[in-house]
């Protein structure tokens, strides 16, 4: 029982352009939702986060988009560039009773063309 | 400054073998994680430690055994290796419990 599911799979932008990446939950305890970025051969990376009393947080190109009340949170990158090339991973963790494990979609693969 | 280091990188067992995989940090960091990554699966949580002496299962424990003796090390050990067993590990820290950090991973084949 997935309880992060993440879509798309695979995503083409063009460089420039904005790259939306989705994600929603099950579990009303999870408090705290961090988008990991990661490239072929390493470890993920922690690449921004969100706890559920913002709406939106932004670092730089990249912003959490949060919606709690339909339990969702979304990735978008603007001006996408070819190095963002990589695989994104969301994820959750509560801090109550889930004892901050923390439990991951399935990844999507970013290809930023030319 | 180290942070997460993983050993072996790679390694190859046939079925029934045994073997730990390490990792240490030199972040003073309570929590630590194994991971599993497998293509279309994402990273599934097989254990985890919120402090020496402490650990937990996580969601695919099973064939896998952890202890957590110092705050430095956390090794993943596989009692009988079977070819579902076949990915890369990555092993994980934490100071608070949130925002970890992931070691460079082991790439693991069972035959």
């Amino acid at each position: 029982q997935q309880q992060v599911k993440q879509s798309p799979q695979s995503l083409i932008v063009q460089k420039g352009g904005i790259s939306i990446i989705n994600c929603a939950y099950e579990n009303t305890a999870f408090d705290y939702f961090p988008w990991y970025q990661q490239f072929p051969g390493k470890g993920p990376a922690l690449l921004i986060a969100i706890r559920p009393d913002v709406s939106e947080k932004k670092e730089g190109r990249f912003t959490i988009s949060f919606n709690k009340s339909a339990k969702q949170f979304s990735l978008h990158i603007m001006d996408s560039q070819p190095g963002d090339s990589a695989t994104y991973f969301c994820a959750a963790s509560g801090s109550t009773g889930g004892g901050n494990k923390l439990t991951f979609g399935t990844g999507t693969q970013l290809k930023v063309e030319l | 400054n180290a942070g997460v280091t993983q050993t072996p990188k790679f390694q190859v067992l046939k079925t029934g073998q045994s073997m730990t995989l390490q990792c240490a940090q030199d972040m003073n960091h309570e929590y630590m994680s194994w991971y599993r990554q497998d293509p279309g699966m994402g990273l599934r949580l097989i254990h985890y430690s919120v402090g020496a002496g402490i650990t937990d299962q996580g969601e695919v424990p099973n064939g896998y055994n952890v202890s957590r003796s110092t705050t430095e090390d956390f090794p993943l050990r596989l009692l009988s290796a079977a070819p579902s067993q076949t990915s890369v590990y990555f092993c994980a820290s934490s100071w608070t419990g949130d925002g970890y950090t992931f070691g460079s991973g082991t790439r693991l084949t069972v035959v």
